[in-house]
Formats: structure tokens, sequence, C-alpha cells
């Protein structure tokens, strides 16, 4: 009965490649979001999308790209992996602009060698 | 979104009350004060929220001063799996506003 699951927990890659990290979330939310945890644990918003929108999209680079294909789902899609982008990738979800709180999954562990 | 200043780590005994202080000195009228808590290896886990007034739930309670620029998130009897991370947000709820989680109180709960 998870709430928020991603896949995969662990991923070990070589620089250049292209991955995705998969997000679902079973509690009928309607926004979804990806957090990116540096090594220095701050938590930094990527993408959120609403009702199949992107509402916003802070200032990361265009080789991640979110995709949702309904309101349950919102993948993340990294193209061209550098080193730099190794860290702890979250999912999370709210109703609406998430007054009530987000609920997060357990986080996805990119490493880029 | 104002800035929020915790204290980097604090110990509390098992079965003690944990007051973790939280300072939000720039917040403004319509931005909610937030806690979220987050134990290694898993993600952030929502606790509780509260614009002016003192909030309780099942899990902590969260006590805002009357001029809204510092607030205390209270675990009434702390146990051993409420060591974690815990994180203070100030936000606004509304279309576009997100939020970030800074560094947070490391709070270690000690048998």
């Amino acid at each position: 009965d998870t709430a928020v699951s991603q896949t995969p927990k662990y991923l070990v890659t070589q620089m250049g490649n292209d991955k995705s990290i998969k997000c679902e979330q079973n509690l009928g939310h309607d926004t979804m979001y990806w957090y990116k945890q540096d090594s220095k644990k701050f938590l930094k918003i990527m993408f959120s999308y609403n009702n199949k929108e992107l509402i916003i999209n802070e200032t990361v680079p265009n080789r991640f790209s979110p995709k949702s294909p309904d309101k349950a789902h919102l993948n993340l899609h990294i193209n061209s992996l550098e080193l730099g982008d190794s860290a702890v990738y979250f999912c999370a979800s709210s109703h609406g602009q998430g007054r009530y709180g987000y609920t997060f999954g357990s986080g996805t562990r990119l490493t880029v060698v | 979104d104002a800035k929020t200043t915790q204290p980097p780590s604090m110990d509390c005994a098992e079965g003690r009350a944990a007051n973790l202080p939280c300072n939000h000195s720039t917040i403004s009228g319509n931005e909610y004060v937030y806690w979220y808590r987050q134990i290694h290896s898993q993600g952030p886990q929502y606790i509780i929220h509260g614009l002016k007034n003192n909030e309780t739930n099942e899990m902590a309670s969260l006590i805002i001063t009357e001029d809204r620029k510092s607030s205390t998130l209270i675990l009434p009897h702390a146990t051993l799996r409420d060591t974690a991370v815990y994180y203070c947000i100030v936000r606004v709820v509304n279309t576009g506003n997100q939020f970030y989680f800074g560094t947070g109180t490391s709070l270690t709960v000690i048998p």
C-alpha cells in the first residue's frame, strides 16, 4: 500500500548515458514533484506537474525532462548524464499546492561514474 | 519564501519531550510554518503546519509565537524512532510557489 513509490532505489551508470527514474502515487493527488537532494542535504525543487501541465521549472539543465503519462505518474528522464548529476532524487505528490503537506517517495540514489 | 534558522543538532532523552526551535523573523502574513522530518535513507515526512494558532496532531505540537517570528515543534514523548533531521519551512500556499528544505536540525534521541 505504498503511497509514493520510486524505482529504482539505486542507479549506477556511466557518464554520457541516458536514464529514467519512475514515480507513481496512489493517493489520488493531483500534483507531483521532483526534488534533488545534494550532498549538503538541501532539497531543491526541480519540477512539478499539475493535471499534466508543468507548473514550475527551476533552473535545471534541459538534459532533465519530466514525463507524466497521467496524474498518478511523473517520470524523470536524464540525457547525457554528468558526474555532477550524482545525488538522491525524490518524487513527491500533494493535493493542489500542498497546503496539507507533501508525501515523498523513499528516494533514488543516482551515482554517475 | 522566508528564510528559516534552526540549530544544527540537538539531543533528547528517550521518553522526554523534544523541543525543536525555528527562527523565521522575516515571515510574511500569508506564509505558513511547516515541519518535516527525514529519517536516514527515507524521504521527508510531513509532520505538522500552522499559520497563527498553535496546532496539535497525533505526531506533534506546533507552537507559534504571537509575532510569528519563531516557532517550536514539540515531540511530547520522544522515542528512538524519532531520531531524524527536522526541517522548518515557511511558505506561501498558492499556484507556482514551492519551498526549499534547508539544513534542518539533526535530532538524536538517546536511550
